[in-house]
């Protein structure tokens, strides 16, 4: 069983839907990362959560640090939205800590 | 651009010769990690740096790989006697806090 473990795989959607991926982990973390992948491998960070939730334009985190669960929601989901969506975390105790990632979640949102 | 930089973006080497990569982290940044990423897998944690000390290795990390950061800047990855499952992607990232900041990768395939 991995450390992170994502839910779904796969993902589509049509243009406008509402959007849920979701994280479980097994270890105890300081720290979760969502990340973006597009095609060609760039990887982009869209939030660190240590409790609690975070917004940022259409895109909502939440971490439920008790059930050791993370999920990231998109609102009025957008063709430009199609990436993979990974979650990762971090269990050491300093910042530059190694991050563990999950599988990630291939998004497609069709117009 | 005064982001992550990997050098070269593709490789094609033959099984048995070895490849070195470079990275470039953002300047100010004293950490700096690589990763290796498969296809259709989250990346993998490889080894990091914190200035020119490597502080962790992943057991992923067999004695064909090296990793060096000399005055604490640039990074190279070096693989000797190259083998097919070498093949993947290898992603630096870099970071001053709980942020990592990703170059665009490397792609290795061995033939």
């Amino acid at each position: 069983k991995n450390e992170v473990e994502q839910s779904p795989q796969n993902l589509t959607a049509q243009e406008g839907e509402f959007i849920t991926i979701n994280c479980s982990y097994s270890v105890g973390i300081s720290a979760l990362h969502w990340l973006q992948q597009h095609p060609g491998g760039g990887i982009v960070s869209l939030f660190m959560l240590s409790s609690g939730k975070k917004k940022h334009g259409r895109l909502i985190a939440t971490i439920n640090i008790q059930e050791k669960h993370s999920s990231l929601h998109i609102t009025a989901s957008h063709p430009r939205d199609s990436a993979v969506y990974i979650c990762a975390v971090r269990s050491g105790e300093t910042s530059g800590s190694r991050l563990t990632f999950g599988e990630g979640t291939q998004l497609t949102v069709n117009p | 651009d005064t982001g992550v930089s990997q050098n070269p973006r593709h490789k094609i080497t033959k099984r048995g010769q070895n490849v070195t990569f470079r990275c470039d982290p953002i300047s100010e940044h004293n950490r700096l990690y690589w990763y290796r990423q498969t296809l259709g897998q989250g990346p993998e944690f490889l080894t990091y740096f914190q200035n020119e000390a490597q502080l962790e290795k992943s057991r992923l990390l067999s004695d064909r790989f090296s990793a060096e950061r000399p005055k604490g800047s640039f990074s190279t990855l070096e693989i000797q006697r190259t083998e097919q499952g070498d093949s993947a992607m290898y992603l630096c990232a870099s970071s001053l806090g709980e942020r990592q900041y990703f170059g665009p990768g490397t792609r290795l395939t061995v033939t």
